[in-house]
């Protein structure tokens, strides 16, 4: 079974500083899906970036960008510019290309930005 | 495009009652999912719908949980027997197709006393 792990319980970034969130999974497919998802406090939650992972090249969403090492079986998060809306609960998840599998997500990193 | 809405946003009930959520997704979206999110945790798998057919079910989906998606739209989860273990966050999710994003509604905070 696939599985998504974050480290990194808790983040904290300083207003217009960068900051970037760690994700691992693991798993046999070759062919699959992975996203950044942002959960505001008491909001629902939002897609903020996906990557095939059969594109070498890594997605960027404005000032969110992913640096995606698949050899690794790495899927960090960079947030550029950070600001005060940014602050979230931030979840990695994973799906298989197969389309009849749901999605498998990490605990979350709970992102503080600072003024 | 109103998104996915859940009702009701929060529900207290005392433990042994029954429950029921509704979810409606976007509309046109063929695929519908329920996951669980307790505190501390990451959305966990419950079941999906491809239109009104329910297509797997998870093993954290015990015999006290229902799900329906009569006709292909709305769709609702009902929870017999509650107990205090239930409480989480019920989430709600569609898509346009197995292969497009998910997009998450609201949730339902099910507290169980």
């Amino acid at each position: 079974a696939q599985t998504v792990t974050q480290s990194q319980p808790e983040m904290s970034v300083q207003e217009a500083e960068t900051v970037t969130l760690s994700c691992t999974y693991d798993t046999s497919e070759s062919d699959y899906y992975l996203f950044w998802y942002k959960q505001p406090p008491s909001r629902q939650m939002i897609l903020v970036i996906r990557q095939e992972a059969y594109k070498q090249q890594n997605a960027t969403e404005n000032r969110f960008s992913v640096n995606f090492q698949k050899a690794a079986k790495s899927f960090s998060l960079k947030i550029s510019d950070s600001q005060l809306g940014d602050a979230a609960m931030y979840f990695c998840a994973y799906r298989s290309a197969s389309g009849n599998t749901p999605l498998v997500f990490g605990k979350g990193t709970r992102l503080s930005v600072i003024a | 495009d109103t998104g996915v809405s859940q009702d009701p946003r929060h529900k207290i009930t005392k433990r042994g009652q029954n429950v029921t959520f509704r979810c409606d997704p976007i509309s046109e979206h063929n695929r519908l999912y329920w996951y669980r999110q307790t505190l501390g945790q990451g959305p966990e798998f419950l079941t999906y719908f491809q239109n009104e057919a329910q297509l797997e079910k998870s093993r954290l989906l015990s015999d006290r949980f229902s799900a329906e998606r009569p006709k292909g739209s709305f769709s609702t989860l009902e929870i017999q027997r509650t107990e205090q273990g239930d409480s989480a966050m019920y989430l709600c999710a569609s898509s346009l197709s197995p292969f497009d994003t998910q997009y998450f509604g609201p949730g339902t905070r099910l507290t169980v006393l």
